[in-house]
């Protein structure tokens, strides 16, 4: 069973860092790309960042471009996000999906139960 | 950006019925558009997957049609754990989008 485990989520003041990690089972983490997809108190979903499977492919939504940083460890299993320069808008559960297949590009076929990053002053 | 425009966003059903949801994509996403459930307070859990692909463990009752810029998921016979949310969503081009999201509650 494939299985995604998001931590690292916290109140934090604008401004301020924050770095999200997920963990990964039951899958062979190195073929497939990952993402990150968030979702806003009573909101829709929003695609964040996506990686591809050896890191060679990485895209960001223009609203967190130049601020949020994604990357993965293939021997950890693991994916990363780090979130600098935070703004209110940034809040929200943070979730990590897996790609169906090793593009950035692929469609997001599981995902985790999500971690919750608040931005307050 | 490709936008994806979901509608109705929000419908009336009861169990048993035959239902709808339409996404509308900005310019030509070929087939690259998926469906997924949302169940309150979880996370989204794909249903169809380039267009008409059931994924699996997925009951037949959900199905996806469409290409280029118009797609629909039906659901036959809605039984009650189908009444939640609904988003489609395009991986044709980064950044991915989503639709707006339809809400199926009971009538």
């Amino acid at each position: 069973e494939v299985q995604l485990v998001e931590s690292g989520g916290a109140l934090v003041q604008p401004g301020r860092s924050v770095r999200l990690s997920c963990v990964t089972s039951g899958l062979t983490f190195g073929d497939h790309a990952m993402h990150w997809v968030r979702q806003a108190p009573g909101k829709g979903l929003e695609w964040v960042s996506g990686i591809s499977w050896n890191s060679g492919g990485l895209d960001y939504a223009d609203s967190v471009k130049g601020r949020f940083t994604i990357s993965r460890d293939n021997d950890k299993n693991s994916l990363y996000l780090q979130m600098n320069r935070l703004r209110v808008e940034d809040t929200a559960m943070y979730y990590c999906a897996k790609g169906k297949a090793w593009a950035v590009t692929s469609q997001l076929d599981a995902w985790g139960r999500g971690t919750l990053v608040t931005v307050s002053s | 950006d490709i936008q994806m425009t979901q509608s109705p966003s929000s419908l009336s059903a009861s169990v048993g019925d035959k239902v709808n949801i339409t996404c509308r994509a900005s310019q030509n996403v070929f087939t690259y558009v998926n469906w997924y459930q949302q169940r309150s307070g979880q996370a989204p859990e794909l249903l169809i997957y380039t267009a008409s692909n059931l994924q699996t463990g997925v009951p037949s009752r959900f199905t996806g049609s469409g290409s280029g810029t118009d797609f629909t998921l039906t659901i036959s016979g809605l039984q009650p754990d189908d009444f939640v949310v609904y988003y489609c969503h395009q991986n044709y081009r980064t950044p991915q989008t989503f639709g707006q999201g339809t809400k199926v509650d009971i009538k």
